[in-house]
């Protein structure tokens, strides 16, 4: 079963420049997660996707960060403009499960390492 | 103060030895406590969860919640160079939706 797939791996970007990320979650998997990780800290949520629509956004900083599921499959995460504090890793994770009933069936991809410069 | 407190090391052990992770807690709502092995330059990989307190074992790795003292505990047998990594805790309950909040992660290695 191939696991959950993250693109770009490594993204140098200035400030106030745009990025996107890119993640294809493993096959049949309903929800879909974005987590920010700083160096140092554990991973933070950010956004969870069930199928096409959003569970939970209440940690996503949306003056500048945007993203969207479309057709309940692949996903891509914004940033416009990017500051320097935004340099960290962005995880994707995806679960079969619905509603977060099995909290610990999250399989996570590599991640993105963003550096703002 | 953090929801999720964890010494984010860097614990440096000889091969063999018996390494003891911990964790502590603030929210007596969590229910589900997971622990995670992060390789550098990977994503996090489960390890093991337990619902609620007790113990649970898998080949050299024991989980141990104390849900009175608000406290976990990840214990590695006959620890090898190959689980050298930072080793996050992650907690969550049903009233949140089950959102996972991690620690910051203690990095271990494993010298052998």
């Amino acid at each position: 079963e191939a696991g959950v797939a993250q693109s770009p791996r490594y993204k140098i970007i200035e400030k106030r420049q745009s990025v996107a990320f890119w993640c294809n979650p493993i096959s049949g998997h309903a929800t879909l997660y974005w987590y920010q990780q700083i160096l140092g800290q554990g991973p933070k949520l950010l956004i969870q996707f069930q199928n096409n629509g959003v569970v939970d956004d209440s940690q996503l900083p949306k003056d500048r960060f945007s993203a969207e599921r479309l057709k309940g499959v692949d996903s891509t995460l914004k940033i416009q403009p990017a500051k320097l504090e935004d340099s960290a890793v962005y995880l994707c994770a995806s679960s079969l499960a619905i509603g977060g009933s099995t909290p610990y069936e999250q399989y996570f991809g590599p991640g993105t390492r963003l550096t703002v410069t | 103060q953090k929801e999720v407190e964890q010494d984010p090391g860097p614990l440096s052990v000889p091969e063999g030895a018996i390494v003891s992770l911990n964790c502590t807690y603030s929210n007596s709502a969590f229910q589900y406590f997971m622990w995670y092995r992060q390789y550098s330059r990977k994503g996090p990989e489960l390890l093991m969860y337990t619902y609620s307190s007790g113990n649970k074992e898998d080949g050299r790795f024991t989980a141990q919640v104390d849900k009175s003292s608000k406290y976990i505990s990840l214990f590695i047998r006959d620890s090898q160079p190959s689980d050298s990594a930072t080793y996050l805790c992650a907690m969550s309950a049903w009233e949140y939706g089950n959102k996972l909040v991690f620690g910051a992660g203690t990095i271990l290695r494993v010298k052998s």
